[in-house]
């Protein structure tokens, strides 16, 4: 079926820190990928998405890049900044007709000033 | 445009009772997912609904239900509430409901149940 893996947490870095967050995924057809960020106390958030192979999604510096060869869409960041704070989800979406999303299990991420 | 809007916010139940959740989705949006969110199991597909139709369903017992109404609004259901049952639930909606579609969440429900 399909999963998703993602890279365990929690992460901390220091402000301007380069940030990398590892995602691989399972799928049997061709999914959209996709990178939510939840905020203490707030519901998800898209932060950018690819629906298919070679496609880099990006939004606020971070991106992620659909490889289809190592089934992974890894988040990164240049410069990550105290506000970046939060949880970040990676999620598929592959079921033609319909979108229910396979999220990982998240990654928490900490800047410190 | 408003974004998606759950009620209640917060709520506790005992074991035994039931519950129901309501999501009104963004305006002109079809499609409405469930999401469960727990610690221990992390974000969990509920279930789907497109034009008052369920399309999709996770893996949860028949306890857990859900239905769609033609103004796309939608509640879920959970009766014979369970210690287990203690979640934030999420709801999203989407214009459609295709794989490349964005679903944008909710808030959120918490419930806790004693």
């Amino acid at each position: 079926g399909d999963s998703v893996t993602q890279m365990e947490g929690p992460v901390t870095l220091s402000e301007e820190a380069f940030l990398t967050i590892n995602c691989t995924y399972t799928a049997t057809g061709y999914p959209s990928l996709f990178w939510y960020v939840q905020y203490p106390g707030e519901g998800l958030q898209l932060l950018l998405k690819a629906t298919k192979a070679d496609d880099k999604g990006s939004n606020k510096g971070f991106e992620a890049t659909y490889r289809k060869e190592t089934t992974s869409f890894h988040l990164e960041k240049g410069s990550v900044q105290v506000s970046d704070s939060a949880v970040y989800f990676c999620a598929l979406s592959e079921v033609a007709g319909a979108n229910n999303l396979f999220f990982g299990t998240g990654t928490r991420l900490t800047v410190i000033p | 445009k408003a974004g998606v809007t759950q009620t209640p916010r917060y709520l506790i139940k005992t074991r035994g009772q039931q519950v129901t959740l309501s999501c009104s989705p963004i305006s002109g949006h079809r499609s409405v997912s469930w999401y469960q969110q727990t610690p221990g199991q992390g974000l969990q597909f509920l279930f789907e609904y497109f034009s008052e139709t369920q399309r999709n369903k996770g893996n949860f017992p028949g306890r857990f239900s859900g239905r769609q109404f033609s103004n796309s609004r939608s509640e879920m259901n959970v009766s014979t509430l369970e210690l287990g049952d203690s979640a934030l639930y999420l709801c999203a909606s989407s214009l459609e409901a295709s794989s490349t579609d964005t679903q944008y969440f909710g808030p959120g429900t918490r419930l806790t149940v004693l």
